[in-house]
């Protein structure tokens, strides 16, 4: 059963980069695209972007100018860089797998933008 | 980007009701739509994929259907469990994108 785990820092300061690693177990990062998505308290979810393992990459064109999604299969991670974080920026991040709809979510991890 | 469009944004039900929730996208996605549920707290919970394909292990009283630009996610028999919110999601093209959310309560 592969299960995805989210892990940062929970606060960030404004202006600064925002930076969550998934790590998945009980499968391999092979073959398989990676997903980030996220949702700002009490609105809808937000598709950020995904990473194939082999590093490519597309992401949202709202965010790709801040966005950075990488991948090390050697420690089973993918890492997701927002920069110039704002106030809205402040949302539960998940990552998921694949790329079309997603079977297999993180538990997700809140992120809150604050001076 | 495509619109995705859900109503209502509220629907209160009883345990036993046959209720149904529209998801619109604002153009042809053909049948690449899914549903989610979601849980305060929790991650989406896949229900329905290519429009009318049910997930393994959900119940077969989620039902899914349409094409083009309507779709619709049907609950034929509420469940104590089934309060929840329900989201629709097209992947016909990037950037993907969400509908906002229909909270089912009772």
């Amino acid at each position: 059963q592969v299960q995805l785990q989210e892990s940062g820092p929970g606060l960030v300061k404004p202006s600064e980069t925002l930076s969550l690693t998934c790590t998945v177990s009980g499968g391999s990062m092979s073959s398989y695209y990676w997903s980030w998505i996220r949702q700002p308290p009490g609105k809808g979810l937000e598709w950020i972007g995904y990473i194939y393992y082999n590093g490519s990459t597309n992401y949202n064109p709202s965010l790709k100018s801040r966005v950075t999604i990488s991948v090390d299969t050697s420690k089973n991670q993918f890492s997701l860089n927002l920069s110039s974080a704002t106030a809205a920026d402040t949302a539960v991040y998940y990552c998921a797998r694949d790329r079309a709809f997603h079977v297999y979510w993180g538990q997700g991890s809140l992120v809150t933008v604050s001076s | 980007d495509i619109q995705m469009t859900q109503s209502p944004s509220t629907l209160s039900a009883s345990v036993g009701d046959r209720v149904t929730i529209s998801c619109r996208a604002s153009q042809n996605i053909y049948t690449w739509l899914a549903w989610y549920q979601q849980k305060p707290g929790k991650a989406p919970n896949l229900l329905i994929y290519k429009a009318s394909n049910l997930q393994s292990g959900v119940p077969s009283r989620f039902n899914g259907s349409g094409s083009g630009t309507e779709f619709t996610l049907t609950i034929s028999s509420l469940q104590p469990d089934d309060f929840a919110t329900y989201c629709c999601q097209q992947y016909n093209s990037f950037p993907i994108t969400f509908g906002q959310g229909t909270r089912l309560e009772i």
